[in-house]
Order: C-alpha cells, then sequence, then structure tokens
C-alpha cells in the first residue's frame, strides 16, 4: 500500500530554516510526483509547489519562491522540503502528497509535520 | 483569500443529502480537472472525487461529484456522523502565477 511517512516536529527560531522528509513506499518512486502543502492552525490548505521525482523539475508556488527548495533522493525514495528564513505565519503543518502530475489530483497524503516557528 | 471559493459551512440531518459548491474561472476549474478531499478533525486530508467525478477505490458512492462550466460541486447522500469534516476542492490553476489551489474549505455538520 502507498505510504507517506514525514519527519517529526519541528521548533524554530524567527529567521531560521527547517527540512521537512518525507519517506515513500509502496509504489515507483519515480514514477509521481510529490506536492507539498501547509495548514497553519485553524486555516486552509495551501499548496506550497511540486518536484517531479523522475527528474527533478519543480513548481513552487509564487508566494514562496526564494524561500523554498523542494528536492529527492531517488536512492531511498524520500522527497524534502527546506523552507528558509521562518516566520511566525509559517508556524503550520506541512504535508507531503503525491501527485503524478502537477496538474492532476493529489491521492496519497503524509500523516503531517507541526513546525512551530517561535522565539 | 483562495483562489476557489466555497461555502463556510453547511449543515444537514443523519440520511439527508448536502452539497457543497466550488466556484473558480476559466483559468482553473473552467480549464481543468477539480478534485476534493475530505479531512476528518486531526487528520490528513483524503481524496473522495478527482476528475471532476470519480470516485478512488473504497470511496462510497453516497459521494459524487460534478462539474459545470467555473463551476464544481461535490453531493454527499445519507449522511453520517462519520462525515462530519472539512470539505476541499483544488484543481490547477494555469494563471501566470500558475499552480495547484485548493477553496478555503467547508465544514459539514449532521446534526
Amino acid at each position: 500500500q502507498v505510504q507517506l511517512v514525514q519527519s517529526g516536529a519541528e521548533v524554530k527560531k524567527p529567521g531560521a530554516s527547517v527540512k521537512v522528509s518525507c519517506k515513500a513506499s509502496g509504489y515507483t518512486f519515480t514514477s509521481y510526483g510529490i506536492s507539498w502543502v501547509r495548514q497553519a492552525p485553524g486555516q486552509g490548505l495551501e499548496w506550497m509547489g511540486w518536484i517531479s521525482a523522475y527528474n527533478g523539475n519543480t513548481n513552487y508556488a509564487q508566494k514562496l519562491q526564494g524561500r523554498v527548495t523542494m528536492t529527492t533522493d531517488t536512492s531511498t525514495s524520500t522527497a524534502y522540503m527546506e523552507l528558509r528564513s521562518l516566520r511566525s505565519d509559517d508556524t503550520a503543518v506541512y504535508y507531503c502528497a503525491r501527485q503524478k502530475l502537477r496538474f492532476l489530483e493529489i491521492d496519497y497524503w503524509g500523516q503531517g509535520t507541526l513546525v512551530t516557528v517561535s522565539s | 483569500q483562495s483562489v476557489l471559493t466555497q461555502p463556510p459551512s453547511v449543515s444537514a440531518a443523519p440520511g439527508q443529502k448536502v452539497t457543497i459548491s466550488c466556484s473558480g474561472s476559466s483559468s482553473n476549474i473552467g480549464n481543468n480537472y477539480v478534485s476534493w478531499y475530505q479531512q476528518l478533525p486531526g487528520t490528513a486530508p483524503k481524496l473522495l472525487i478527482y476528475e471532476n467525478n470519480k470516485r478512488p477505490s473504497g470511496i462510497p458512492d453516497r459521494f459524487s461529484g460534478s462539474k459545470s462550466g467555473t463551476s464544481a460541486t461535490l453531493g454527499i447522500t445519507g449522511l453520517q456522523t462519520g462525515d462530519e469534516a472539512d470539505y476541499y476542492c483544488g484543481t490547477w490553476d494555469s494563471s501566470l502565477s500558475a499552480g495547484w489551489v485548493f477553496g478555503g474549505g467547508t465544514k459539514l455538520t449532521v446534526l
């Protein structure tokens, strides 16, 4: 069965960086892409970007351009999302999710990683 | 403010039917597939409907989707208390700031 298992909760200070991992199993990793979606406390879903696990092509949300980097390690079927220059409004649950192509549906989600930004 | 517009909340009694609307534009819903997600309290979202009206394996046929022009609708019949959740529509937006967009979410209360 498809599984996306994310790394644990993080607490960071404003200005720091965070890197969240997402280990995939149960499917051919390079046949799909990975999207990252975040959800601030009590708020809706916000798409952050998508990366192709086949060739590493990325498509980032305009709002996060320059602060976010998404990568994959095909040898371990793991995707990573790094967010830099953290601010308090980056406090959210971050989800990785499988998405074959960036314009198609997101079909499986990780369990989420809470990132708290606080001084 | 979300690119896709959903009602903040809907409610209905057990056994009844409810619909949730999702309104967009020609750059998103009008020219791309719509999918719907259910998020139970404290859990990750789950895919309910894809390509406007298809159900993944394991999703009961009480859930249905449709699309017309720049709007989409999620229908749920035979409401159960376990259906209480937040529901989100999503699609690709091919405007200048191309990317995936979600609706603001709709809280379903089963009275």
